[in-house]
């Protein structure tokens, strides 16, 4: 398993600012992801983000908008760019390990814009 | 990934088995059928997977029927801790197909004193 911590745990920005999302592991791993979750609704894959390549986006989310950076085994940011109010939502981190991928998640960072 | 179709929710008296079903008729047969809960406001939890044979750890068991085409996650005694929603996801996971998952809209599960 694997123990993930996330920060801020939430935030209220306004718009057209940006935030930061930090995201560490208690090991080194080399799979790691982050999802949204907007209010109500199920969790949607935002982007993997292994180690020693570039982040690959799912459709829907680009670069510009929620860059990512993964500079090592155990940590990842994801920053959400000059925000509006649909941004609002909680984005999670999660890596996958174990003999099947397993996948681990943090606790999320809530959102809200304004 | 195959689709899953789940109950939208489900009731359970606590201290009873809550058996959450998982509809996946089109499943192949290198899909892993994979069982996460999201309790309210936190982060999804991993309980249990499998191929084709019943598993069983300190979660939950997972029963798989002959034909792989559907499965049961069954919480042996329900406590009020349990209150989720949980996501039933069937998938390879491999290089080619990546590790990522897709999460449906799961079944959400109330335990009841």
């Amino acid at each position: 398993s694997a123990v993930i911590s996330q920060k801020p745990s939430r935030d209220i920005c306004q718009r057209g600012t940006s935030l930061t999302i930090q995201c560490q592991v208690d090991s080194q791993v080399t799979m790691m992801f982050w999802y949204r979750q907007q209010p109500g609704q199920s969790l949607t894959l935002i982007a993997t983000a292994n180690q020693g390549s570039e982040a690959t986006y799912e459709s829907g989310f680009v670069i510009d908008k929620f860059p990512i950076s993964r500079p090592n085994l155990t940590f990842s940011t994801l920053t959400v760019s000059n925000m509006s109010p649909e941004d609002s939502s909680i984005y999670l981190c999660s890596v996958a390990t174990g003999a099947r991928y397993e996948q681990y998640f943090g606790p999320g960072t809530r959102l809200t814009v304004t | 990934d195959a689709k899953t179709t789940q109950p939208p929710s489900m009731d359970c008296a606590e201290g009873r088995a809550a058996n959450l079903p998982c509809n996946h008729s089109t499943i192949s047969g290198n899909e892993y059928v994979y069982w996460y809960r999201q309790i309210h406001s936190q982060g999804p939890q991993y309980i249990i997977h499998g191929l084709k044979n019943n598993e069983t750890n300190e979660m939950a068991s997972l029963i798989i029927t002959e034909d792989r085409k559907s499965s049961t996650l069954i919480l042996p005694h329900a406590t009020l801790r349990d209150t989720a929603v949980y996501y039933c996801i069937v998938r390879v996971i491999n290089s080619n197909s990546g590790y990522a998952l897709n999460f449906g809209k799961g079944t959400s599960l109330l335990v009841t004193p």
